[in-house]
């Protein structure tokens, strides 16, 4: 059964200690992406990957950091430097042509105490 | 640049009654757009999308799109509200030499019986 999974589904960590979200897929996608959600803001793009070993900054990369060594895992880390880190994170994927849509996983909602 | 607009973050119709949700976006090449759906506390799903061709969409769950070059619109509409279509609605734009995806604002539906 092909898809997305993000593990855990829920993390709570101490302030001060990163934290790394997984994110695995199955779809033979080339296209990676990591979202963050709040409410009444939307979807923010924290890194995306269009290629494996490659990955391009999104619009809210600061305090966050990514690695794409194989073509279906993208795990995040959310490091101390992030200064409201408490959300729902959302990862996706595409095939790489540009009109076809993004399959999500079902988030993590990390909290931090 | 590309961006996105959605009018009206909570929208209130009675079971039966058309759902109306607002999309208007931004760029400046030829775009993609995309409605998303999302469940509370749930990734988001496809609901339908424009590439080319036919400019009015059929997706899932009885919606449909129109898009509407001269009025940069894809607004999304349901002739028969459910109970069950009670969610977060997402509209998307990719523009076709962009590398990612953004997302509006979100407009969460409420179907009252």
């Amino acid at each position: 059964d092909g898809g997305i999974t993000q593990s855990p589904k829920y993390l709570f960590r101490k302030e001060g200690q990163n934290v790394t979200l997984s994110c695995e897929q199955n779809l033979n996608h080339d296209a990676m992406y990591w979202y963050r959600q709040d409410p009444g803001q939307g979807l923010r793009l924290i890194y995306y990957s269009q290629i494996v070993n490659d990955f391009q900054k999104g619009d809210i990369a600061e305090g966050y950091s990514v690695s794409r060594e194989k073509k279906e895992s993208f795990p995040l880390t959310v490091t101390s430097a992030q200064k409201n880190p408490t959300a729902f994170y959302l990862c996706a994927s595409s095939m790489g042509d540009r009109g076809n849509e993004q399959f999500f996983g079902p988030g993590t909602r990390l909290t931090v105490l | 640049a590309q961006s996105v607009t959605q009018l009206g973050s909570h929208v209130s119709v009675s079971e039966g009654a058309l759902v109306l949700l607002r999309c208007n976006y931004s760029s400046s090449v030829p775009p993609y757009l995309f409605w998303y759906v999302q469940y509370p506390n749930q990734g988001l799903q496809l609901l339908l999308k424009y590439t080319t061709g036919a400019t009015l969409v059929k997706g899932i769950n009885g919606f449909e799109a129109e898009f509407k070059k001269s009025e940069t619109s894809f607004h999304l509409t349901k002739p028969s509200a459910h109970m069950s279509d009670a969610a977060e609605y997402f509209c998307a734009v990719r523009s076709t030499n962009a590398g990612k995806s953004t997302f509006g604002d979100g407009t969460t539906l409420t179907v009252k019986p």
